[in-house]
Formats: C-alpha cells, structure tokens, sequence
C-alpha cells in the first residue's frame, strides 16, 4: 500500500471554479505536510504546508488537514487557466524520517477558459 | 537570494556508464536532498545529507550514492547506468532537518 494516495485526475474545471484536491497518507506518525505544484517539464515549486488540524489560508488557496481521518486537502478559488499543473500532495513522517518527504503520485488540473 | 543550482540541466549517457550530478543549496541552507522522478513512479526519496553526514536513505540500489562537502553543496553518482535510471534527478535544500524544502530545477538523465 502507498503510503501517500491522491486521485491521479486529471481534474477538469472551468475558470473561475473552486478546485479541490485530496490526499490521504497511511496511519504513521505524521509531522508536516506540504502541497507543492508542477508545471509541465518544471520543478515542485511549494505552495503551501501545514502542520496542525484545520484550515491554513493563503490567498487564493487552503489547505485543511485532518490527522484523525489522515486526510489533507488542497482548495483553489477563483481558478485560474495558469493554474493548470500537477499537484503534488507530500507527507513527512515522523520517527527517523528526518527531513524525507514522501509524496502521492500527483494530481493533474486542467483549468479551461 | 540564488536559489538551488544544479549542473547539470541535461544528461546523455549509454548503459554501463557512470554520472555524477552537482547541486548548490540555497546559500546559507545545510540540508540537501535527493529526489528521483519517473512518469511511472513519481517522485521517489533517494538520500538526505546533513553536516556531510548521510542521514536518510531511500530504497535505491548500492549503484546511487551520495556525498556533501563542506560549505553544503551536494552530489550524487549513479554507477554502471541502466536505461531504467532515467529520470529528472531533483535536489531539494533546506535550513536544516525537517524544514521546508526547495526543490532546483533538475538534471533530466537519459540512459541509451
């Protein structure tokens, strides 16, 4: 079993629209979590982590993570055509994982015009 | 502030081979990770130094190794090159252990 899970999409929505993007980690000690974003022949660029249960804003974007349900998710408003990328959700266990992040396979967001 | 560098951007190399693959951290940043990512596997955690000390390692063969030098710049080998080795190799820096990390821009390796 992985033991980062996201929903390969690809997700499709129109301009304008609220994208939402989940993640799901296995049951491990679990200490930070982190939504990076690709573009197409780039690299993971962050854009948001969080550490405690709720809701982190930032801009146009919100993270909520839910330790008991082991569940993190990614909210983007007000969707952009440029927002269009991959989207990778990453977890750092805890233990002796030190600074290692392992990450889901990536979600892919199409926004259309 | 220069963010991570790593030399370098594209690689062409035969089965048999081996590379070597540079990243600078982002001055003033210890920690240096090493990421590997394939279509089909994604984005997979190779090792992890810290203070020239290997930390953490990923399930990669004995083929891959690592080092880190003094003032933080890392680099990675990969010895007698397989065509499933390639991949975008990305380096990821961070102040220190368990901080947030930034990935370069990655050095795309193809093994013909």
């Amino acid at each position: 079993q992985k033991e980062v899970e996201q929903n390969s999409g690809p997700l499709s929505v129109p301009e304008g629209a609220i994208a939402s993007l989940n993640c799901t980690y296995s049951d491990r000690v679990s200490q930070s979590f982190f939504w990076y974003r690709q573009y197409s022949g780039k690299s993971p660029e962050l854009i948001m982590s969080i550490y405690s249960n709720g809701d982190k804003e930032d801009g146009r974007f919100t993270a909520q993570l839910n330790k008991a349900s082991q569940y993190v998710s990614l909210l983007i408003r007000d969707s952009q055509p440029s927002d269009s990328a991959t989207y990778l959700c990453a977890v750092r266990f805890g233990g002796t994982s030190y600074g290692k992040l392992t990450f889901g396979q990536g979600t892919i967001l199409t926004v259309h015009p | 502030k220069a963010g991570v560098t790593q030399t370098p951007r594209y690689l062409i190399k035969t089965r048999g081979q081996q590379v070597t693959l540079s990243c600078s951290p982002i001055s003033g940043h210890r920690s240096v990770s090493w990421y590997q990512q394939t279509p089909g596997q994604g984005l997979q955690f190779l090792f992890e130094y810290f203070s020239e000390t290997q930390r953490n390692k990923g399930n990669f063969p004995g083929r891959f190794s690592g080092r880190q030098f003094s003032n933080s710049r890392s680099e990675m080998n990969v010895s007698t090159l397989e065509l499933g080795d390639s991949a975008l190799y990305l380096c990821a820096s961070s102040l220190g252990l368990g901080d947030i990390q930034y990935f370069g821009a990655g050095t795309r390796l193809s093994v013909l």
